[in-house]
């Protein structure tokens, strides 16, 4: 999971493993999510969202699973690839937060060949 | 090719002296967003704007100046006033969310050393 401090979260995979990163959000209100995937010295890429009123989210090799009852957030990628190896993070938006997002600090995967 | 397109990569500035840094939009977006990233933290937003010719400020706004003249163009000073500049710097955009929240796109991002 992601936390707040000096070091991210790591988490080491094998090439073709499933990847399983978590989120624990805070604001009960939130209404959308995002993850983000960035790779060293880079912007973010948009990976997936997932609104409040879903509680799974599929795309290319990649799901989203919301559980609202306990805030959390995951991001599971299918046999993951040495190109996938970067820093994730989650974003959460409030119904209460105006355009604000809240971002994660991130948890870094990296994939062994 | 549509995008954001962020200015210098890296900048290296001495204490004192302000800097801007660019962002540009080509995606026909409304919002456009500045956010700082600091090791081991989540981002931080500095600014952001919805419509030309008006912006609003975001949790870390001190220290910052933003112009929204273009839509296209959201530019950031970082003025001496700001106590630790050093930081990577972020510029997205997205569609002005409605009743329902969009995703934001990211640029390169610029790399800020003052020292």
């Amino acid at each position: 999971g992601e936390s707040v401090g000096l070091h991210l979260p790591t988490l080491s995979v094998q090439e073709g493993d499933n990847s399983i990163i978590n989120c624990a959000y805070s604001n009960s209100a939130s209404d959308y999510f995002i993850w983000y995937k960035q790779e060293s010295g880079k912007g973010p890429q948009f990976i997936i969202d997932i609104r409040s009123n879903m509680d799974k989210r599929q795309g290319q090799r990649v799901t989203v699973l919301l559980n609202k009852t306990v805030k959390h957030l995951s991001l599971q990628i299918a046999a993951t690839q040495p190109g996938d190896s970067a820093v994730y993070f989650c974003a959460e938006h409030g119904e209460d937060t105006g355009n604000q997002f809240y971002f994660g600090t991130g948890t870094s995967l990296t994939v062994i060949p | 090719d549509g995008g954001i397109t962020q200015s210098p990569k890296y900048l290296f500035r001495k204490e004192g002296q302000n800097v801007t840094l660019s962002c540009e939009q080509n995606l026909n977006h409304d919002a456009m967003y500045w956010y700082r990233q600091d090791p081991g933290q989540g981002l931080r937003l500095i600014y952001y704007s919805q419509i030309v010719n008006d912006f609003q400020k975001g949790d870390i706004a001190e220290g910052y100046s933003v112009s929204r003249e273009k839509k296209e163009s959201f530019p950031l000073t970082v003025t001496s006033a700001q106590k630790n500049p050093t930081a990577f710097y972020l510029c997205a955009s997205s569609i002005v969310p409605g009743t329902a929240p969009y995703e934001q796109y990211f640029g390169p991002g610029t790399r800020l050393t003052v020292t």
